[in-house]
Protein backbone atom coordinates (compact mmCIF):
# COMPACT_ATOMS: atom_id res chain seq x y z
CA UNK A 1 0.00 0.00 0.00
CA UNK A 2 1.96 2.87 -0.93
CA UNK A 3 -0.82 5.59 -0.03
CA UNK A 4 -2.06 6.36 -3.77
CA UNK A 5 -5.35 4.61 -4.76
CA UNK A 6 -6.90 3.89 -8.05
CA UNK A 7 -10.54 3.36 -9.07
CA UNK A 8 -11.27 1.17 -11.23
CA UNK A 9 -9.12 -1.84 -10.98
CA UNK A 10 -9.81 -2.71 -14.53
CA UNK A 11 -12.01 -1.53 -16.72
CA UNK A 12 -13.25 -2.63 -20.55
CA UNK A 13 -15.06 -0.16 -22.50
CA UNK A 14 -16.19 0.42 -26.09
CA UNK A 15 -14.93 2.97 -28.52
CA UNK A 16 -17.91 5.09 -28.45
CA UNK A 17 -18.06 5.01 -24.62
CA UNK A 18 -17.07 7.65 -21.99
CA UNK A 19 -15.32 7.03 -18.66
CA UNK A 20 -13.22 8.76 -16.24
CA UNK A 21 -10.74 7.20 -14.30
CA UNK A 22 -10.38 8.02 -10.40
CA UNK A 23 -6.99 8.83 -8.37
CA UNK A 24 -6.58 9.37 -4.73
CA UNK A 25 -3.63 10.20 -2.66
CA UNK A 26 -3.59 10.29 0.93
CA UNK A 27 0.10 11.70 1.46
CA UNK A 28 -0.08 14.99 1.38
CA UNK A 29 2.01 15.89 -1.48
CA UNK A 30 1.92 18.71 -4.00
CA UNK A 31 2.11 16.93 -7.26
CA UNK A 32 0.13 14.17 -8.92
CA UNK A 33 0.97 12.62 -12.72
CA UNK A 34 -0.77 10.22 -14.99
CA UNK A 35 1.57 7.89 -16.64
CA UNK A 36 0.30 5.15 -19.77
CA UNK A 37 2.33 1.73 -19.27
CA UNK A 38 2.04 -0.45 -22.78
CA UNK A 39 4.09 -3.73 -22.44
CA UNK A 40 7.72 -4.10 -23.13
CA UNK A 41 7.67 0.43 -23.50
CA UNK A 42 8.83 3.05 -20.90
CA UNK A 43 6.21 4.41 -19.28
CA UNK A 44 4.92 7.66 -21.03
CA UNK A 45 4.12 10.56 -18.87
CA UNK A 46 0.71 12.13 -19.89
CA UNK A 47 0.03 14.89 -17.64
CA UNK A 48 1.53 16.73 -14.72
CA UNK A 49 -0.26 18.83 -11.98
CA UNK A 50 1.36 20.84 -9.46
CA UNK A 51 -0.78 22.26 -6.75
CA UNK A 52 -3.93 21.76 -8.73
CA UNK A 53 -2.18 23.68 -11.63
CA UNK A 54 -1.75 21.56 -14.87
CA UNK A 55 2.39 22.58 -15.68
CA UNK A 56 2.84 19.31 -18.21
CA UNK A 57 1.09 17.87 -21.45
CA UNK A 58 3.27 15.62 -23.76
CA UNK A 59 1.47 15.90 -26.37
CA UNK A 60 -1.23 13.62 -25.30
CA UNK A 61 -5.01 13.26 -27.66
CA UNK A 62 -7.65 15.24 -26.26
CA UNK A 63 -9.88 12.39 -26.03
CA UNK A 64 -7.92 11.58 -22.88
CA UNK A 65 -8.78 14.74 -20.71
CA UNK A 66 -7.49 15.51 -16.86
CA UNK A 67 -8.56 17.20 -14.14
CA UNK A 68 -7.33 17.56 -10.68
CA UNK A 69 -10.23 19.28 -8.41
CA UNK A 70 -7.56 19.51 -5.63
CA UNK A 71 -4.21 18.26 -4.50
CA UNK A 72 -5.51 14.52 -3.30
CA UNK A 73 -7.50 13.88 -6.51
CA UNK A 74 -6.58 13.49 -9.92
CA UNK A 75 -9.20 12.43 -12.58
CA UNK A 76 -8.63 10.90 -16.18
CA UNK A 77 -11.74 11.65 -18.30
CA UNK A 78 -12.16 9.44 -21.11
CA UNK A 79 -14.06 9.41 -25.04
CA UNK A 80 -13.93 7.80 -28.42
CA UNK A 81 -11.02 5.80 -27.40
CA UNK A 82 -9.02 3.41 -29.96
CA UNK A 83 -7.91 0.01 -29.08
CA UNK A 84 -4.09 1.25 -29.33
CA UNK A 85 -5.33 3.55 -25.51
CA UNK A 86 -5.60 -0.51 -24.35
CA UNK A 87 -2.94 -0.37 -21.50
CA UNK A 88 -2.07 0.37 -17.35
CA UNK A 89 -2.47 3.67 -16.50
CA UNK A 90 -0.72 4.53 -13.99
CA UNK A 91 -0.84 7.44 -10.83
CA UNK A 92 1.75 9.03 -9.07
CA UNK A 93 2.59 11.58 -6.01
CA UNK A 94 5.30 13.33 -5.52
CA UNK A 95 6.05 15.91 -1.63
CA UNK A 96 6.97 18.82 -4.81
CA UNK A 97 7.76 18.92 -8.40
CA UNK A 98 11.03 18.91 -10.02
CA UNK A 99 12.99 17.55 -7.24
CA UNK A 100 14.94 14.39 -5.84
CA UNK A 101 11.86 13.29 -3.99
CA UNK A 102 10.89 9.38 -5.39
CA UNK A 103 7.11 9.39 -7.05
CA UNK A 104 4.82 7.32 -5.48
CA UNK A 105 2.81 4.71 -7.71
CA UNK A 106 -0.99 3.71 -7.54
CA UNK A 107 -1.71 0.13 -8.69
CA UNK A 108 -2.93 1.01 -12.14
CA UNK A 109 -6.04 0.97 -13.91
CA UNK A 110 -6.06 -1.66 -16.35
CA UNK A 111 -7.86 -0.59 -19.62
CA UNK A 112 -9.25 -2.46 -22.82
CA UNK A 113 -10.82 -0.60 -25.48
CA UNK A 114 -12.64 -2.92 -27.31
CA UNK B 1 17.01 12.53 -28.46
CA UNK B 2 16.84 11.03 -25.14
CA UNK B 3 17.26 7.45 -24.26
CA UNK B 4 17.19 4.98 -21.28
CA UNK B 5 18.47 1.54 -22.29
CA UNK B 6 18.22 -1.34 -20.03
CA UNK B 7 17.93 -5.52 -21.07
CA UNK B 8 14.59 -6.36 -21.46
CA UNK B 9 14.93 -9.88 -19.27
CA UNK B 10 17.35 -11.56 -17.10
CA UNK B 11 17.07 -15.36 -15.59
CA UNK B 12 19.18 -15.26 -11.62
CA UNK B 13 19.33 -18.22 -9.26
CA UNK B 14 17.40 -18.13 -6.00
CA UNK B 15 20.45 -17.43 -3.63
CA UNK B 16 22.72 -15.80 -5.97
CA UNK B 17 23.97 -11.88 -6.97
CA UNK B 18 22.30 -10.17 -9.91
CA UNK B 19 23.74 -7.11 -11.66
CA UNK B 20 21.13 -5.25 -13.66
CA UNK B 21 22.71 -2.75 -16.17
CA UNK B 22 21.47 0.83 -17.67
CA UNK B 23 22.72 3.00 -19.66
CA UNK B 24 21.32 6.31 -20.13
CA UNK B 25 21.61 9.32 -22.90
CA UNK B 26 19.79 12.96 -21.56
CA UNK B 27 19.69 16.15 -22.14
CA UNK B 28 21.50 16.94 -18.79
CA UNK B 29 21.38 14.74 -15.41
CA UNK B 30 19.66 15.14 -12.41
CA UNK B 31 19.61 12.10 -10.83
CA UNK B 32 18.94 8.31 -11.61
CA UNK B 33 15.86 6.48 -10.20
CA UNK B 34 15.18 2.56 -9.74
CA UNK B 35 12.00 1.34 -9.54
CA UNK B 36 11.01 -2.40 -8.45
CA UNK B 37 6.88 -3.51 -10.38
CA UNK B 38 5.76 -6.92 -9.50
CA UNK B 39 3.73 -8.11 -12.12
CA UNK B 40 0.21 -6.48 -11.53
CA UNK B 41 1.21 -3.91 -9.39
CA UNK B 42 2.39 -0.26 -8.77
CA UNK B 43 6.07 0.58 -9.09
CA UNK B 44 8.06 0.96 -5.66
CA UNK B 45 10.86 3.44 -5.18
CA UNK B 46 14.18 1.32 -4.64
CA UNK B 47 17.16 4.26 -5.05
CA UNK B 48 18.27 7.27 -6.06
CA UNK B 49 21.67 8.10 -6.80
CA UNK B 50 23.00 11.92 -7.81
CA UNK B 51 26.40 11.76 -7.36
CA UNK B 52 28.74 9.00 -8.34
CA UNK B 53 29.44 5.96 -6.23
CA UNK B 54 27.37 3.31 -4.68
CA UNK B 55 24.57 3.50 -2.52
CA UNK B 56 23.71 0.75 -0.37
CA UNK B 57 20.27 -0.60 0.68
CA UNK B 58 20.64 -3.89 2.60
CA UNK B 59 20.22 -6.26 0.21
CA UNK B 60 20.04 -4.09 -2.79
CA UNK B 61 22.92 -1.82 -4.17
CA UNK B 62 22.99 1.28 -6.88
CA UNK B 63 25.61 2.23 -8.28
CA UNK B 64 26.41 5.40 -10.39
CA UNK B 65 28.70 6.59 -13.28
CA UNK B 66 28.00 10.18 -14.58
CA UNK B 67 30.86 10.37 -16.90
CA UNK B 68 29.91 7.09 -18.35
CA UNK B 69 26.40 7.56 -18.02
CA UNK B 70 25.73 4.41 -16.41
CA UNK B 71 24.30 2.56 -13.75
CA UNK B 72 23.51 -0.54 -12.39
CA UNK B 73 21.41 -2.20 -9.75
CA UNK B 74 23.05 -5.13 -7.58
CA UNK B 75 20.73 -7.76 -5.84
CA UNK B 76 22.46 -9.72 -3.64
CA UNK B 77 21.05 -13.16 -1.56
CA UNK B 78 18.24 -13.44 -4.23
CA UNK B 79 15.09 -14.46 -3.57
CA UNK B 80 11.92 -15.77 -5.04
CA UNK B 81 9.89 -12.34 -3.93
CA UNK B 82 12.78 -10.47 -6.03
CA UNK B 83 11.27 -11.69 -9.47
CA UNK B 84 9.55 -8.26 -10.88
CA UNK B 85 10.39 -6.06 -13.36
CA UNK B 86 13.23 -3.36 -12.29
CA UNK B 87 12.86 -0.05 -13.57
CA UNK B 88 15.48 2.52 -14.23
CA UNK B 89 14.77 6.69 -14.68
CA UNK B 90 16.83 9.72 -15.02
CA UNK B 91 15.27 13.01 -14.15
CA UNK B 92 17.04 15.41 -17.22
CA UNK B 93 17.85 18.73 -17.18
CA UNK B 94 14.25 19.95 -17.37
CA UNK B 95 13.66 17.97 -13.91
CA UNK B 96 11.22 15.37 -16.51
CA UNK B 97 11.71 11.71 -15.79
CA UNK B 98 12.96 10.02 -18.34
CA UNK B 99 12.18 6.13 -18.30
CA UNK B 100 13.58 2.59 -19.56
CA UNK B 101 11.48 0.28 -20.48
CA UNK B 102 11.97 -2.26 -17.18
CA UNK B 103 14.23 -5.10 -17.18
CA UNK B 104 11.90 -8.25 -16.30
CA UNK B 105 13.83 -10.77 -13.97
CA UNK B 106 13.45 -14.39 -13.55
CA UNK B 107 14.27 -16.35 -10.27
CA UNK B 108 14.92 -19.84 -10.30
CA UNK B 109 15.08 -22.16 -7.46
Amino acid sequence: ETGVTQTPRHLVMGMTNKKSLKCEQHLGHNAMYWYKQSAKKPLELMFVYSLEERVENNSVPSRFSPECPNSSHLFLHLHTLQPEDSALYLCASSQVLDSSYEQYFGPGTRLTVT
Amino acid sequence: GQNIDQPTEMTATEGAIVQINCTYQTSGFNGLFWYQQHAGEAPTFLSYNVLDGLEEKGRFSSFLSRSKGYSYLLLKELQMKDSASYLCAVRDSNYQLIWGAGTKLIIKP
